[in-house]
């Protein structure tokens, strides 16, 4: 079965330092995709990065970049310069080719003014 | 593009009652999904469909549960019988299907179902 694992339920960090969520998955698929979701409270879910497995280089959008090893099967997910509005629950996704989205549990992060 | 659009946003019934949610899509995209989420977990597939088709439904929805998508459109998600462990957060999320897959899912607002 094809699973994620956010090993992270519940972060803070303080505002504008840097914060890594970590995110494994388990899957034989060798063409598969990944994102992170972010979930603020009581607010709809919404796309905050993602990534093709065919490609080394690892997305950047803005201050939020990832860190992509295939082999490990490791996708962490890098918050820099972070914003009071950066609180939220966020979630790792996989996608195999063709088939629905899994989602992780989830790591709840409070930035600290 | 309205975005994904759930009615209603909260429902609150008894036990042993019917419940059914409404899901609009956006217009364009063909591919729509259930979600299922309680507090403080991910989000868990229920089933999904790709037009009209129901594609694949999850081992975890009980024959009290039943989807629909009638004309590729609009998506309507049933619960018979109703039981205080259904209370959770629906979520409706859809997508277009494209050649390339990392089209991400665009959700909806959810339908908050509480069972008394």
């Amino acid at each position: 079965a094809q699973t994620v694992t956010q090993s992270q339920p519940e972060m803070s960090v303080q505002e504008a330092e840097t914060v890594t969520l970590s995110c494994t998955y388990d899957t034989s698929e060798n063409n598969y995709y990944l994102f992170w979701y972010k979930q603020p409270p009581s607010r709809q879910m919404i796309l905050v990065i993602r990534q093709e497995a065919y490609k080394q280089q690892n997305a950047t959008e803005n201050r939020f970049s990832v860190n992509f090893q295939k082999a490990a099967k490791s996708f962490s997910l890098k918050i820099s310069d972070s914003q009071l509005g950066d609180t939220a629950m966020y979630f790792c996704a996989f996608r195999p080719r063709d088939d629905k989205i899994i989602f992780g549990k989830g790591t709840r992060l409070h930035i600290l003014p | 593009d309205t975005g994904v659009s759930q009615d209603p946003r909260h429902k609150i019934t008894k036990r042993g009652q019917n419940v059914t949610f409404r899901c609009d899509p956006i217009s364009e995209h063909n591919r729509l999904y259930w979600y299922r989420q309680t507090l403080g977990q991910g989000p868990e597939f229920l089933t999904y469909f790709q037009n009209e088709a129901q594609l694949e439904k999850s081992r975890l929805l009980s024959d009290r549960f039943s989807a629909e998508r009638p004309k590729g459109s609009f998506s309507t998600l049933e619960i018979q019988r109703t039981e205080q462990g259904d209370s959770a957060m629906y979520l409706c999320a859809s997508s277009p299907r494209t050649g390339n897959d990392n089209s991400p899912l665009h959700f909806g607002n959810g339908t908050r179902l509480t069972v008394t």
